[in-house]
């Protein structure tokens, strides 16, 4: 089955540095790549997301970059500010989203904090 | 539009009791999951299911059944509640794109 790993598992910045997460998968078959931000006490919500016919996907100060041959997807974080503090989780789907196989598997969550 | 609900937030039940948490949505959305978030641990997929009347095993199976008999509900139960079920709880609900989560379900066996 599927196994998504994610590091690093903590993550400390100062305000204005760039932070970066990393995700491997397994499945090759995977063709969809959410990312999720999970504030304290909070439900995870989704913040970006790419599919696997795209290499790179910006919104503002966020991205995503996916490589399909090393199995890897990475959250490049810009310009970080202090609300930015949150555990981020990765997830990849067992086999191709969309299809029979609908479900998410996550990886065990980063907790980035940005000190002011 | 409340996206997707869940029922209770909050519980306490002793070992052995069963329960049943509800969740509804209402985007009309083909997938509804249940995860299970312990510290240290993510998210922990336990059931899903693709569409109406249809339930499938994710990775934490186990003590754990659902059912999906209208699109828009996805329930939870537990049979016979242990101490190791003790977690917050989410469901969560997609079409072809992210996942839409609940706002939680905080259980406590004792």
């Amino acid at each position: 089955g599927e196994n998504v790993e994610q590091h690093p598992s903590t993550l400390s910045v100062q305000e204005g540095d760039s932070a970066v997460i990393k995700c491997t998968y397994s499945d090759s078959a995977s063709n969809y790549f959410p990312w999720y931000k999970q504030e304290l006490g909070k439900r995870p919500q989704l913040i970006i997301d790419i599919r696997s016919n795209v290499g790179e996907k910006k919104d503002q100060r966020i991205a995503v970059t996916l490589n399909k041959t090393a199995k890897h997807f990475s959250l490049h974080i810009t310009e970080t500010q202090p609300e930015d503090s949150a555990v981020y989780f990765c997830a990849a789907p067992k086999g191709n989203y969309g299809g029979s196989q609908g479900n998410l598997i996550f990886g065990k969550g980063t907790k980035l904090s940005v000190k002011p | 539009n409340a996206g997707v609900t869940q029922t209770p937030k909050f519980r306490v039940l002793k070992t052995g009791q069963s329960m049943t948490l509800l969740c509804a949505q209402d985007m009309n959305h083909e997938y509804m999951y249940w995860y299970r978030q312990d510290p240290g641990m993510g998210l922990r997929l336990i059931h899903y299911s693709v569409g109406e009347g249809t339930t499938a095993k994710g990775e934490v199976p186990d003590g754990y059944n659902v059912s999906r008999l209208k699109k828009q509900n996805f329930l939870l139960g537990l049979e016979s509640a242990a101490p190791s079920q003790t977690s917050v709880y989410f469901c969560a609900s997609s079409l072809q794109g992210g996942a839409f989560f609940g706002q939680g379900t905080r259980l406590t066996v004792v």
